[in-house]
């Protein structure tokens, strides 16, 4: 595995942003996933980083720094339906092998 | 409907008793691989193939057997479970790279 760290847990009032933190072992890291996880779910993708830089997909955004192991998750506008398991992977291999965080679960509040 | 299928959803077993849990997807996906996922562990990859015949063990591959005949399927088999086997166990595939995995609904499966 890769050692991916990220918060257990992290708590946001609706309409609010919450940036979710994410540090990595940089040997043989290949590209860094963000995953979303309803209770009782399956993960479903959200986002891909390889290069460095932030990628913005309308409310969430993802960022890489590959020199720091670093990534994030931003979430902006916040809303109930957020409230979830955001799972950060590390892909090598070519990104068959995927490594992932114990997750960080974000509850929403009104 | 693309998606990828497992089966069962839920499984008792008993210790010893070999069995085999289901995967295909009907997306034509190079990629497929086997999770399973722990409280306070996260997903951790049992087995991953990248073609048919192509297989290659993920971080705890122990005690686990999969198989590729075919591009659309990738069961896989507990040949003598232990209770540490209990576990919520995922199969996903992937047509690479940037697209990520897309992950079947779950099986949970409790070895007593």
């Amino acid at each position: 595995g890769q050692n991916i760290d990220q918060p257990t847990e992290m708590t946001a009032t609706e309409g609010a942003i919450v940036q979710i933190n994410c540090t990595y072992q940089t040997s043989g890291f290949n590209g860094l996933f963000w995953y979303q996880q309803h209770a009782g779910e399956a993960p479903t993708f959200l986002s891909y980083n390889v290069l460095d830089g932030l990628e913005e997909k309308g409310r969430f955004s993802s960022f890489l720094s590959r020199s720091k192991g670093y990534s994030y998750l931003l979430l902006k506008e916040l809303q109930m339906k957020d409230s979830a398991s955001y799972l950060c992977a590390g892909g090598s291999s070519n990104d068959y092998k995927l490594s992932f965080g114990a997750g960080t679960t974000v509850t929403v509040r009104a | 409907e693309a998606q990828v299928t497992q089966n069962p959803r839920y499984l008792i077993t008993v210790t010893g008793k070999k069995l085999t849990v289901t995967c295909s997807q009907n997306m034509n996906h190079e990629y497929m691989s086997w999770y399973r996922q722990d409280p306070g562990l996260g997903l951790r990859q049992i087995y991953y193939s990248m073609n048919v015949e192509v297989t290659d063990k993920g971080d705890v591959p122990e005690g686990y057997k999969v198989s590729r005949k075919e591009k659309r399927n990738f069961p896989l088999i507990l040949e003598s479970p232990s209770p540490n086997q209990t576990s919520l166990y995922f199969c996903a595939s992937s047509p690479g790279g940037y697209h990520g995995y897309t992950f079947g609904s779950g099986t949970r499966l409790t070895v007593v």
